[in-house]
């Protein structure tokens, strides 16, 4: 059985600090791993995508993938009240048609301003 | 506008009454999916299309049928609902089969009294 474990949280930040996501998959062949947003009551969106080791930045987001050891991360530089959500880590298996997409069951994130 | 569609975006029904929520895309995308969301369990992936009468399960098919007869559109059907597809469910749609754009509709909550 293919896992995606995330910490529920909720992960309390003040407004203005580094949040850090992490999650941890159980799958050595994966290959492509995705962060997503999810603001109560809406849909997921998707924000982060990294495929190879070391860091992808874009703007205030930060993905940290690190394969040996399973885990990837999400780092969100001088939070804001804004980024308050669920962040749901997700996990693709070898790049071929129908495998499918694990999720994690999120990370609760609050930014108190 | 590029956008998933899905209807109706709430439904209480009752055990046993044939449902269909339906799915529409406007970006010409192949592949298409439907996912439930739970309390505790995250986001599961229930069946997805990957072109025109072609569909395959995921990973809780049980209860669910699809079709997808036109690009566009991928249904979802209930024919006998229970209890437990009590649910949000979201449809997704991506260009190709690696997720690195994939989009949701904005979700339908399911309760089967």
């Amino acid at each position: 059985q293919k896992e995606v474990e995330q910490n529920s949280g909720p992960l309390s930040v003040p407004e203005g600090a580094i949040a850090s996501l992490n999650c941890t998959y159980s799958d050595r062949g994966s290959q492509s791993f995705f962060w997503y947003r999810q603001y109560s009551g809406k849909s997921p969106e998707l924000i982060m995508s990294i495929y190879s080791n070391g860091d992808k930045e874009d703007g205030r987001f930060t993905a940290q993938l690190n394969k040996a050891s399973q885990y990837v991360s999400l780092l969100i530089r001088d939070s804001q009240p804004s980024d308050s959500a669920t962040y749901l880590c997700a996990v693709k298996g070898p790049n071929q048609a129908g495998t499918a997409l694990i999720f994690g069951k999120g990370t609760t994130l609050s930014v108190s301003s | 506008e590029a956008q998933v569609t899905q209807n109706p975006r709430y439904l209480i029904t009752v055990t046993g009454k044939k449902l269909t929520v339906t799915c529409s895309q406007n970006m010409n995308h192949e592949y298409m999916s439907w996912y439930r969301q739970d309390p505790g369990l995250g986001l599961r992936q229930i069946y997805y299309s990957m072109n025109v009468e072609v569909t395959d399960k995921g990973d809780v098919p049980e209860g669910y049928k699809v079709s997808r007869k036109e690009k566009r559109n991928f249904p979802l059907i209930l024919e006998s609902p229970s209890p437990n597809q009590t649910s949000l469910y979201f449809c997704a749609s991506r260009k190709g089969f690696t997720y690195n754009e994939q989009f949701f509709g904005p979700g339908t909550r399911l309760t089967v009294l």
